[in-house]
Protein backbone atom coordinates (compact mmCIF):
# COMPACT_ATOMS: atom_id res chain seq x y z
CA UNK A 1 0.00 0.00 0.00
CA UNK A 2 1.30 3.27 -0.57
CA UNK A 3 0.13 5.17 2.30
CA UNK A 4 -1.70 8.04 2.65
CA UNK A 5 -1.27 10.36 -0.40
CA UNK A 6 -0.97 14.25 0.31
CA UNK A 7 -0.18 17.09 -2.50
CA UNK A 8 0.94 19.32 -2.86
CA UNK A 9 4.15 18.96 -0.64
CA UNK A 10 4.51 22.44 -0.23
CA UNK A 11 2.88 25.52 -1.61
CA UNK A 12 3.34 28.85 -1.51
CA UNK A 13 0.89 31.45 -2.28
CA UNK A 14 0.37 35.49 -1.62
CA UNK A 15 -2.44 36.34 0.42
CA UNK A 16 -5.89 36.72 -0.66
CA UNK A 17 -5.63 33.45 -2.78
CA UNK A 18 -7.45 30.03 -2.91
CA UNK A 19 -5.35 27.43 -1.51
CA UNK A 20 -6.68 23.71 -1.82
CA UNK A 21 -4.98 20.29 -0.01
CA UNK A 22 -5.70 17.35 -1.63
CA UNK A 23 -5.58 13.56 0.52
CA UNK A 24 -6.06 9.82 -0.54
CA UNK A 25 -6.42 7.81 2.04
CA UNK A 26 -5.10 3.64 2.45
CA UNK A 27 -7.63 1.95 0.64
CA UNK A 28 -10.17 0.22 3.20
CA UNK A 29 -9.71 3.10 6.12
CA UNK A 30 -12.82 4.82 7.07
CA UNK A 31 -12.14 7.56 9.13
CA UNK A 32 -9.67 10.49 7.86
CA UNK A 33 -8.49 13.07 10.18
CA UNK A 34 -7.33 16.57 8.79
CA UNK A 35 -4.46 18.11 11.68
CA UNK A 36 -2.29 21.64 11.25
CA UNK A 37 0.63 21.83 12.65
CA UNK A 38 2.29 24.93 13.97
CA UNK A 39 5.30 25.09 16.05
CA UNK A 40 2.92 27.57 19.00
CA UNK A 41 -0.24 25.01 18.34
CA UNK A 42 0.96 21.96 18.19
CA UNK A 43 -1.14 19.31 16.30
CA UNK A 44 -4.49 20.68 16.22
CA UNK A 45 -7.72 18.41 14.70
CA UNK A 46 -9.61 20.43 12.16
CA UNK A 47 -11.90 17.99 11.39
CA UNK A 48 -12.81 14.28 10.41
CA UNK A 49 -14.98 12.07 8.48
CA UNK A 50 -15.88 8.52 9.12
CA UNK A 51 -17.58 6.84 6.13
CA UNK A 52 -17.51 10.02 4.09
CA UNK A 53 -19.20 12.27 6.87
CA UNK A 54 -17.60 14.90 8.36
CA UNK A 55 -18.23 14.07 12.45
CA UNK A 56 -16.72 17.18 14.03
CA UNK A 57 -15.78 20.26 12.70
CA UNK A 58 -15.39 22.07 16.15
CA UNK A 59 -11.62 22.28 15.43
CA UNK A 60 -12.15 24.08 11.69
CA UNK A 61 -10.55 27.93 12.76
CA UNK A 62 -12.84 30.03 10.67
CA UNK A 63 -15.58 30.24 7.92
CA UNK A 64 -12.09 30.38 5.43
CA UNK A 65 -11.61 26.94 6.11
CA UNK A 66 -13.99 23.82 4.49
CA UNK A 67 -13.53 20.41 3.81
CA UNK A 68 -15.07 17.89 1.56
CA UNK A 69 -14.88 14.15 1.02
CA UNK A 70 -17.00 12.96 -2.06
CA UNK A 71 -15.73 9.79 -1.57
CA UNK A 72 -13.79 6.89 0.42
CA UNK A 73 -10.67 7.78 -1.48
CA UNK A 74 -10.53 11.19 -1.40
CA UNK A 75 -10.82 14.50 0.43
CA UNK A 76 -9.58 18.42 0.45
CA UNK A 77 -9.15 20.87 2.76
CA UNK A 78 -9.64 24.42 1.09
CA UNK A 79 -8.97 27.91 2.61
CA UNK A 80 -10.30 30.95 0.58
CA UNK A 81 -9.30 32.97 1.00
CA UNK A 82 -6.36 32.31 2.50
CA UNK A 83 -3.81 34.65 5.68
CA UNK A 84 -0.10 34.71 6.41
CA UNK A 85 -1.13 32.86 9.75
CA UNK A 86 -2.39 30.04 7.96
CA UNK A 87 1.35 29.04 7.45
CA UNK A 88 1.53 25.58 8.66
CA UNK A 89 2.56 21.56 7.99
CA UNK A 90 -1.51 20.14 7.13
CA UNK A 91 -1.73 16.72 7.90
CA UNK A 92 -4.00 14.16 6.79
CA UNK A 93 -4.47 10.88 8.55
CA UNK A 94 -6.61 7.70 7.88
CA UNK A 95 -7.83 5.06 10.42
CA UNK A 96 -9.42 1.83 10.09
CA UNK A 97 -12.23 2.67 11.48
CA UNK A 98 -11.41 4.20 15.21
CA UNK A 99 -11.48 1.82 18.30
CA UNK A 100 -13.48 -0.83 18.21
CA UNK A 101 -14.47 -1.81 22.28
CA UNK A 102 -11.43 -1.20 24.76
CA UNK A 103 -9.44 -3.89 23.07
CA UNK A 104 -9.00 -1.79 19.40
CA UNK A 105 -6.42 0.05 18.76
CA UNK A 106 -6.45 3.28 17.76
CA UNK A 107 -3.69 3.85 15.24
CA UNK A 108 -3.40 6.62 12.60
CA UNK A 109 -1.52 6.74 9.70
CA UNK A 110 -0.46 10.15 8.86
CA UNK A 111 0.28 11.33 4.98
CA UNK A 112 3.97 12.96 4.54
CA UNK A 113 1.64 16.47 4.80
CA UNK A 114 1.35 19.89 2.55
CA UNK A 115 3.63 22.66 4.00
CA UNK A 116 2.27 26.14 3.90
CA UNK A 117 3.55 29.63 3.16
CA UNK A 118 0.80 32.58 2.35
CA UNK A 119 2.69 35.98 1.64
CA UNK B 1 -13.46 18.51 26.29
CA UNK B 2 -10.23 16.54 25.74
CA UNK B 3 -6.77 17.95 26.57
CA UNK B 4 -3.39 16.16 27.33
CA UNK B 5 -0.54 17.32 29.15
CA UNK B 6 3.15 15.77 28.33
CA UNK B 7 6.69 18.30 29.39
CA UNK B 8 7.98 19.94 26.67
CA UNK B 9 11.28 18.98 26.37
CA UNK B 10 13.62 15.74 27.81
CA UNK B 11 17.09 15.38 27.66
CA UNK B 12 18.80 12.20 28.26
CA UNK B 13 22.12 10.40 26.83
CA UNK B 14 23.08 7.79 24.85
CA UNK B 15 21.91 4.24 26.46
CA UNK B 16 20.27 5.50 28.87
CA UNK B 17 16.13 5.09 29.71
CA UNK B 18 14.35 7.61 29.67
CA UNK B 19 10.41 8.36 30.50
CA UNK B 20 8.01 10.56 29.41
CA UNK B 21 4.66 11.21 30.75
CA UNK B 22 1.29 12.10 29.59
CA UNK B 23 -1.78 13.04 31.97
CA UNK B 24 -5.08 13.82 29.80
CA UNK B 25 -8.62 14.80 30.47
CA UNK B 26 -11.07 13.59 27.79
CA UNK B 27 -14.84 12.31 27.77
CA UNK B 28 -15.58 8.75 26.81
CA UNK B 29 -11.54 7.72 27.33
CA UNK B 30 -11.08 5.01 24.67
CA UNK B 31 -7.41 4.51 24.62
CA UNK B 32 -3.97 6.46 24.84
CA UNK B 33 -1.66 6.34 21.92
CA UNK B 34 1.84 7.23 21.36
CA UNK B 35 3.54 8.47 18.19
CA UNK B 36 7.00 9.74 17.67
CA UNK B 37 7.89 12.61 14.90
CA UNK B 38 11.19 13.46 13.60
CA UNK B 39 12.13 16.62 12.31
CA UNK B 40 10.62 17.71 8.74
CA UNK B 41 8.32 14.38 9.03
CA UNK B 42 5.04 12.81 10.01
CA UNK B 43 3.80 12.15 13.03
CA UNK B 44 3.80 7.55 13.11
CA UNK B 45 2.22 5.13 15.95
CA UNK B 46 4.32 3.37 18.25
CA UNK B 47 2.00 2.39 21.08
CA UNK B 48 -1.17 1.85 22.18
CA UNK B 49 -2.88 1.29 25.42
CA UNK B 50 -6.53 0.39 25.91
CA UNK B 51 -6.24 -1.22 29.39
CA UNK B 52 -4.21 -0.62 32.80
CA UNK B 53 -0.61 -1.39 32.61
CA UNK B 54 2.60 -1.99 30.35
CA UNK B 55 2.45 -2.97 26.78
CA UNK B 56 5.96 -3.40 24.98
CA UNK B 57 7.12 -3.19 21.76
CA UNK B 58 10.94 -3.85 21.60
CA UNK B 59 12.88 -0.74 23.20
CA UNK B 60 9.96 0.75 23.66
CA UNK B 61 7.45 0.59 26.73
CA UNK B 62 3.90 2.19 27.57
CA UNK B 63 1.84 2.11 30.60
CA UNK B 64 -1.81 3.16 31.62
CA UNK B 65 -3.48 4.35 34.59
CA UNK B 66 -7.29 4.74 34.35
CA UNK B 67 -7.77 5.68 37.81
CA UNK B 68 -5.11 7.99 37.48
CA UNK B 69 -5.69 9.60 33.58
CA UNK B 70 -2.18 9.24 33.28
CA UNK B 71 0.26 7.60 30.66
CA UNK B 72 4.07 7.16 29.72
CA UNK B 73 6.03 6.30 27.50
CA UNK B 74 9.44 4.71 27.99
CA UNK B 75 12.62 3.98 25.73
CA UNK B 76 15.35 2.07 26.70
CA UNK B 77 18.85 1.53 25.52
CA UNK B 78 18.57 4.85 23.95
CA UNK B 79 19.68 5.88 20.71
CA UNK B 80 20.90 8.93 18.66
CA UNK B 81 17.98 8.32 16.35
CA UNK B 82 15.65 8.42 18.97
CA UNK B 83 16.19 12.24 19.20
CA UNK B 84 12.69 13.21 17.76
CA UNK B 85 9.07 14.66 19.24
CA UNK B 86 7.03 12.06 20.91
CA UNK B 87 3.52 12.97 21.34
CA UNK B 88 0.56 11.04 23.08
CA UNK B 89 -2.48 11.12 21.96
CA UNK B 90 -6.21 10.00 23.46
CA UNK B 91 -9.39 9.04 21.21
CA UNK B 92 -12.83 10.31 23.08
CA UNK B 93 -16.46 9.80 22.34
CA UNK B 94 -17.35 7.29 19.50
CA UNK B 95 -13.42 6.34 19.17
CA UNK B 96 -12.72 8.54 16.26
CA UNK B 97 -11.87 12.25 17.64
CA UNK B 98 -8.04 11.96 18.41
CA UNK B 99 -6.74 14.91 19.89
CA UNK B 100 -2.89 15.42 20.64
CA UNK B 101 -0.86 16.33 23.34
CA UNK B 102 1.86 19.49 22.60
CA UNK B 103 4.73 16.94 22.41
CA UNK B 104 8.10 16.37 23.92
CA UNK B 105 11.11 17.29 21.91
CA UNK B 106 13.57 14.54 23.50
CA UNK B 107 17.34 15.29 22.75
CA UNK B 108 19.54 12.12 22.56
CA UNK B 109 23.13 13.47 23.86
CA UNK B 110 26.53 11.00 22.85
Amino acid sequence: DAGVIQSPRHEVTEMGQEVTLRCKPISGHNSLFWYRQTMMRGLELLIYFNNNVPIDDSGMPEDRFSAKMPNASFSTLKIQPSEPRDSAVYFCASESGGTSGLTGANVLTFGAGSRLTVL
Amino acid sequence: GQSLEQPSEVTAVEGAIVQINCTYQTSGFYGLSWYQQHDGGAPTFLSYNALDGLEETGRFSSFLSRSDSYGYLLLQELQMKDSASYFCASAGTGGFKTIFGAGTRLFVKA
